[in-house]
């Protein structure tokens, strides 16, 4: 069974911090994706990583894709309290995608 | 970009009735549509997966004839929730692809209350 997990599960920090969020599996990913979900709301794609050590920048975020597929990375320089939500990171495999459990990023003004 | 409109965006049924929940593809052709369901500060795990004309592919611990899935046309795929029970309350989200290899867009979820 293909698992991602995502480290930390919850985060909070003050706007202008700087974070990183984890992805990781022991299973190797045709693509990588980044959603950002605020509640009650379904998931908004951030970025899709297919290539190993691709690096894509998204005004303050930046994701990594690990050399081996295995593994991501996104990290929020200056955080806003609009950086406010659920990050989620989901690897595609066979047509299916699979998520990882979150990590609940709050930004505090 | 792709638009994926799912409908209602929120439900609220007696224990026993059933309800259904619809998920359109507005400007692509969705070979294949997913349905997770979420729990409260969880995320998100896939139901089934179905493509059009055929039966849907359920995940194990999913009862097929609690949630009925239909995928008729190439824009829509319904899932209803058969005998609601109180424990069935969940947020349910669907996706839809065209069949690449990445590119899932996903609808804005249906809320379900089940008292």
């Amino acid at each position: 069974t293909q698992l991602l997990e995502q480290s930390p599960q919850f985060l909070s920090i003050q706007e202008g911090e700087n974070l990183t969020v984890y992805c990781n599996s022991s299973s190797v990913f045709s693509s990588l994706q980044w959603y950002r979900q605020e509640p009650g709301e379904g998931p908004v794609l951030l970025v899709t990583v297919v290539t190993g050590g691709e690096v894509k920048k998204l005004k303050r975020l930046t994701f990594q894709f690990g050399d081996a597929r295995k593994d991501s990375s996104l990290h929020i320089t200056a955080a806003q309290p609009g950086d406010t939500g659920l990050y989620l990171c989901a690897g595609g495999s066979q047509g299916n995608l699979i998520f990882g459990k979150g990590t609940k990023l709050s930004v505090k003004p | 970009g792709a638009v994926v409109s799912q409908h209602p965006s929120w439900v609220i049924c007696k224990s026993g009735t059933s309800v259904k929940i619809e998920c359109r593809s507005l400007d692509f052709q969705a070979t294949t549509m997913f349905w997770y369901r979420q729990f409260p500060k969880q995320s998100l795990m896939l139901m089934a997966t179905s493509n059009e004309g055929s039966k849907a592919t359920y995940e194990q611990g999913v009862e097929k004839d609690k949630f009925l899935i239909n995928h008729a046309s190439l824009t829509l795929s319904t899932l209803t929730v058969t005998s609601a029970h109180p424990e069935d309350s969940s947020f349910y989200i669907c996706s839809a692809t065209s069949g690449r290899a990445y590119g899932y867009t996903f609808g804005s979820g249906t809320r379900l209350t089940v008292v």
